[in-house]
């Protein structure tokens, strides 16, 4: 079966910078793109950006340009992001998604587990 | 970038309750519409998709529907385990974006 599993929790001070994984499994890895995404404390959901596991070609939302890479390792099936310069403010759970889908018809079909970030000093 | 704007952000309502849940978008985005249910401490789940596909083994009592740039997800005879949070998502364009969310409570 489809499954996204997605590294622990994470603490860290202001300035530090996070990595997450995001390991796949149950399809062909090459096949669909994934999204980060994360969601601030009582907050909903806010895209972060897009990895094509074929080539690692990545497109950012603009707010994390410069803050944020993403890149994978196809012979472990594996997605990571990682954030620079943390702070306060990006204390949330973040996710990693399967994008999916024809036409229009496109969609987050298997979702992590989430990580959560607290950046705290 | 596409905003979607989500009504109301909160809805108290009992079982058996038929409720509704709006988002509009700031452009036309066509049929590119997603609807996910959310739990506490959970990842999102996708109900529907192309604003009125329902997921496999998501219960035909959800449905949903779309005028122009309005997208309406509809909740027939609500069930205990359908309070959550919903949320709206367009994939038109990039970035994504989603809605802010409906908290539904149990009245």
């Amino acid at each position: 079966q489809v499954q996204l599993v997605q590294s622990g929790t994470e603490v860290k001070k202001p300035g530090a910078s996070v990595r997450i994984s995001c390991r796949t499994s149950g399809y062909r890895f090459n096949t669909y793109y994934v999204h980060w995404i994360r969601q601030s404390p009582g907050q909903g959901p806010e895209w972060m950006g897009i990895i094509n596991p074929i080539g690692g070609n990545t497109t950012y939302a603009q707010k994390f340009q410069g803050k944020v890479t993403m890149t994978r390792d196809t012979s472990t099936s594996t997605v990571y992001m990682e954030l620079r310069n943390l702070r306060f403010e990006d204390t949330a759970v973040y996710y990693c998604a399967r994008f999916r889908g024809t036409g229009s018809d496109l969609h987050f079909d298997f979702w992590g587990q989430g990580t959560l970030v607290t950046v705290s000093s | 970038d596409i905003q979607m704007t989500q009504s109301p952000s909160s809805l108290s309502a009992s079982v058996g309750d038929r409720v509704s849940v709006t988002c509009r978008a700031s452009q036309i985005i066509s049929h590119y519409l997603n609807w996910y249910q959310q739990k506490p401490g959970k990842a999102p789940k996708l109900l529907i998709s192309n604003a009125f596909s329902l997921q496999s083994g998501v219960p035909s009592r959800f449905s949903g529907s779309v005028s122009g740039t309005e997208f309406t997800l509809t909740i027939s005879n609500l069930q205990p385990e359908d309070f959550a949070t919903y949320y709206c998502q367009q994939s038109y364009s990039l970035p994504l974006t989603f809605g802010g969310g409906t908290k539904m409570e149990i009245k």
